[in-house]
């Protein structure tokens, strides 16, 4: 059972630049959320999704984009890459609606922009 | 605006020497307190989620408990193997509303 799975792990982008980091989990969960992690901070929500068709924004959502066409795939989209969005980006999905179920994480994508 | 701090930042036992770890939250309505385990270069691990004050919840070396203002991951008799960060995560009202600390670095030296 794969769990969350993200890719790539790492990233090099030049400013201005797009991509995508992928996430898929095969928990047939109906939440799924996109973090970035930056050192001496708590992770920070940037959108989420309840469902496929529906997404929303999180505390930290300017310069991302998001969609949800299956119930397991949820894509982060960088339209134009700035080096503040250098970070650590995970992925996690919830069997339930949060508050109350545990959020599962996958390892994450560890992004440069230059 | 709620708010969750972990303290101490880092922390360094000795293989043995129990302690405890702690997350202060001022949060509008908590739902749930999630406690993680993070090791480098990998996702949060989940761990624990308590609801209520004055619920406790244990697995093999670590018990988490629940006040109204604060919780506590307690460790005894740690082992290296139990070396890594330990996260705070509060939830409350929507599926928005997620607060994480900023974690402690958990080191046992053998």
């Amino acid at each position: 059972n794969a769990g969350v799975t993200q890719t790539p792990k790492f990233q090099v982008l030049k400013t201005g630049q797009s991509m995508t980091l992928q996430c898929a989990q095969d928990m047939n969960h109906e939440y799924m959320s996109w973090y970035r992690q930056d050192p001496g901070m708590g992770l920070r929500l940037i959108h989420y999704s309840v469902g496929a068709g529906i997404t929303d924004q999180g505390e930290v959502p300017n310069g991302y984009n998001v969609s949800r066409s299956t119930t397991e795939d949820f894509p982060l989209r960088l339209l134009s890459a700035a080096p503040s969005q250098t970070s650590v980006y995970f992925c996690a999905s919830s069997s339930g609606p949060t508050p109350t179920s545990p959020l599962h994480f996958g390892n994450g994508t560890r992004l440069t922009v230059t | 605006e709620d708010q969750v701090t972990q303290s101490p930042e880092a922390l360094r036992l000795q293989e043995g020497e129990s302690s405890s770890l702690n997350c202060s939250y001022t949060v509008s309505g908590l739902r749930g307190l999630f406690w993680y385990r993070q090791d480098p270069g990998k996702g949060p691990e989940f761990l624990f989620t308590l609801y209520s004050a004055g619920e406790e919840k244990e697995k093999e070396r670590l018990k988490a408990t629940l006040t109204k203002k604060e919780s506590f991951l307690h460790i005894t008799a740690p082992k290296p193997e139990d070396s890594a960060t330990y996260l705070c995560l509060c939830s409350s009202g929507s599926a928005r509303q997620l607060t994480f600390g900023s974690g402690t670095q958990l080191t046992v030296l053998p």
